[in-house]
């Protein structure tokens, strides 16, 4: 069976910090890897990782993928309260009809 | 078992044209979910149906609008189709929606060109 795990599933810490959220995976036919924001009822689109070692940026955010080892990793730097949120990780896998599977999230809190 | 099945499977509008997407599943899933998929993003959320009767927004609803027509199937219309709506669409579903979200199970697809 498929299996997304994130580590840690919370996380505490104040504004100005660097965190980094992990994500390990099992899955069969592994299609891409997804990084989501869930702040209210559904989640946004950050990261679309396919290739190892190619990092992909956006602001203070940034997420890469080692293939080999099957793990993703989402760093966040100088963080600030508006990145409270929790942060989901999702694999697309499958033959002709794709699967994704959800890890379960780190819920990230910033304090001022 | 079909799973998810999805139509059309491929469309051609003209800017203002209407259409509607359909999308149905056997799987006796409460949760369903409309995505678009553009090259080099991953999957947007446009709506999704924790379960019959109830809709909501995702991540990028302007333009489209949903219906949940019984717990098989998930609708998706455009009412006045935009080239900026050109893109893959996946339907979607998962047996509930939960805090962390569900194992979802996709259907094949429709690419939709606006011209």
């Amino acid at each position: 069976e498929d299996k997304v795990v994130q580590s840690p599933l919370s996380l505490v810490v104040h504004e100005g910090d660097t965190v980094t959220l992990n994500c390990s995976y099992e899955v069969t036919n592994f299609r891409s890897l997804l990084w989501y924001k869930q702040e209210k009822k559904a989640p946004t689109f950050l990261f679309m990782l396919t290739s190892s070692g190619i990092e992909k940026k956006s602001g203070r955010l940034s997420s890469i993928l080692d293939k080999k080892e099957l793990f993703s990793i989402l760093n966040i730097t100088a963080t600030q309260t508006g990145d409270s949120a929790i942060y989901l990780c999702a694999v697309v896998s499958g033959g002709s009809n794709y699967k994704l599977t959800f890890g379960k999230g780190t819920l990230l809190t910033v304090n001022p | 078992n079909a799973g998810v099945t999805q139509t059309p499977k491929f469309q051609v509008l003209k800017t203002g044209q209407s259409m509607t997407l359909q999308c149905a599943q056997d799987m006796n899933h409460n949760s369903m979910y409309w995505y678009r998929q553009d090259p080099g993003m991953g999957l947007r959320l446009i709506y999704y149906s924790a379960s019959e009767g109830t809709t909501d927004k995702g991540e990028v609803p302007n333009g489209y609008n949903v219906s949940r027509l019984n717990k098989r199937e998930f609708s998706l219309r455009l009412e006045s189709a935009a080239p900026s709506q050109t893109s893959v669409y996946f339907c979607a579903s998962s047996e509930a929606v939960r805090t962390g979200w569900e194992t979802q199970y996709f259907g094949p697809g429709t690419r939709l060109l606006v011209l």
